[in-house]
């Protein structure tokens, strides 16, 4: 089975400009989360979503992000404009949710490295 | 809001030796899910070993173990033989039903194998 899918996998962009990050989570998986890492603060929640709608998006930083999830196998994330302070890598994940064997178990993208010059 | 705390910032063991690497948490919920996960040098999350709360036995898979001691809310994760493709950051987390089953995880423990 395909894993969760991230793109662009390297982006380097200049102040200012949009960035937007793209997901497909694994098939049949209702949750998508939205995690960013840095040195600084580590790996911290942005925003999740279940069965496409977004719970609980106090993660995310400002009015600069946001999140989108238009269909149970596509999500963005999107920061406009984006600042140096925005340079991280960016990890989409996906999860089936409760029951199985593996329930709750999250499973993640390979990443997007941001960088804002 | 839990809490996840890895106290050893960096380890080193030798090739083929054991090591343990500790997690301590702390919530109020009896129901709950305590996960390993990898961080090699390309930044990939991998699933190492996962625990829910509610099971006495401790979770194995292959070379790695770990030991929950849920009244001291302990989490450790042992490396049996280890090799050098161990050599990472590994984060300890924790989830439940309050936050959707998100992960909430610790700073990490840069372990380091060598020859």
């Amino acid at each position: 089975d395909a894993g969760v899918i991230q793109s662009p996998r390297h982006e380097v962009t200049e102040m200012g400009q949009e960035v937007t990050l793209r997901c497909k989570p694994i098939s049949g998986h209702d949750y998508l989360f939205w995690y960013r890492q840095t040195m600084m603060r580590g790996l911290e929640l942005l925003i999740y979503f279940n069965n496409n709608v977004p719970i609980d998006d106090s993660g995310m930083p400002e009015d600069r992000f946001s999140a989108k999830m238009p269909n149970a196998s596509f999500s963005t994330l999107k920061i406009q404009p984006s600042e140096p302070r925005d340079s991280a890598v960016y990890f989409c994940a996906s999860s089936p949710g409760t029951g199985g064997p593996l329930g709750n178990t999250i499973y993640f993208g390979e990443g997007s490295w941001l960088t804002v010059v | 809001a839990q809490t996840v705390t890895q106290s050893q910032p960096e380890m080193s063991v030798q090739e083929a030796e054991t090591v343990t690497l500790s997690c301590t948490y702390d919530t109020s919920e009896s129901n709950y899910y305590l996960f390993w996960y990898k961080q090699p040098p390309s930044r990939q999350m991998i699933l190492v070993i996962r625990q829910e709360a509610y099971k006495q036995q401790n979770a194995t898979e292959n070379r790695f173990s770990v030991n929950f001691q849920k009244a001291a809310k302990s989490f450790s994760l042992k490396i049996s033989d280890s090799q050098l493709g161990d050599t990472a950051m590994y984060f300890c987390a924790f989830s439940n039903s309050n936050s959707g089953y998100a992960l909430n995880f610790g700073k990490g423990t840069s372990l380091l194998v060598t020859p």
